[in-house]
């Protein structure tokens, strides 16, 4: 099974100000033959289920603001918000799809500081 | 809008059973595959089960293989996880997912608690 590490495990910060997630696979979640990340980031909420970010590692969802980018390849992977507001305190998950089992890293709490 | 309800969970005890079922709508169902992804109190996502579009394919974590079954009904837009020989740490919030590269809709999840 590929494990997916993120780390911090939580985070605090100003409003306005860069947050960055990392994660980091066990093996490459990245297919030679079309060159693609099998890597997804969500972002859940308290009460509510997971809401897709990013996925293809950096392809955002429709609707996603652009303050939320991904960008890596391989094994390692960042997921940046580039203005936090509060409305992005949230936990967030990394996920490959690569292979199955499909893995998601523990998550990272992020809270205004 | 795409919409997706489970429905069916509860309190079990250790041993028995459920059926899960996931109502699908605002989209063409048997152009995707879907996904179950639980989550216990308090932790993280963990997949639970894939199955393709046409059922031709079905995939399981090793956690539940040989006790729970994924099928789904295209006729009527949805899909079900058979549940047998519960134990505690099935406990958990179950969510349906579509996709299969990134889950990009979820429904929004029905709890089953395994206690006796």
């Amino acid at each position: 099974d590929i494990v997916m590490t993120q780390s911090p495990d939580s985070l605090a910060v100003s409003l306005g100000e860069r947050a960055t997630i990392n994660c980091k696979s066990s093996q490459s979640v990245l297919y030679s033959s079309n060159n693609k990340n099998y890597l997804a980031w969500y972002q859940q909420k308290p009460g509510q289920p997971p809401k897709l970010l990013i996925y293809w590692a950096s392809t955002r969802e429709s609707g996603v603001p652009d303050r939320f980018s991904g960008s890596g390849s391989g094994t390692d992977f960042t997921l940046t918000v580039s203005s936090l507001q509060a409305e992005d305190v949230a936990v967030y998950y990394c996920h490959q799809y690569y292979s199955i089992p499909h893995t998601f890293g523990r998550g990272t709490k992020l809270e205004i500081k | 809008e795409v919409q997706l309800v489970e429905s069916g969970g509860g309190l079990v005890q250790p041993g028995g059973s459920l059926r899960l079922s996931c109502a699908a709508s605002g989209f063409s169902f048997t152009t995707y595959g879907m996904n179950w992804v639980r989550q216990a109190p308090g932790k993280g996502l963990e997949w639970v089960s894939y199955i393709s579009s046409s059922s031709s394919t079905t995939y399981y974590a090793d956690s539940v293989k040989g006790r729970f079954t994924i099928s789904r009904d295209n006729a009527q837009s949805s899909l079900y996880l058979q549940m047998n020989s519960l134990r505690d740490e099935d406990t958990a919030v179950y969510y349906c997912a579509r996709g299969a590269d990134g889950y990009n809709h979820w429904g929004q999840g029905t709890l089953v608690t395994v206690s006796s």
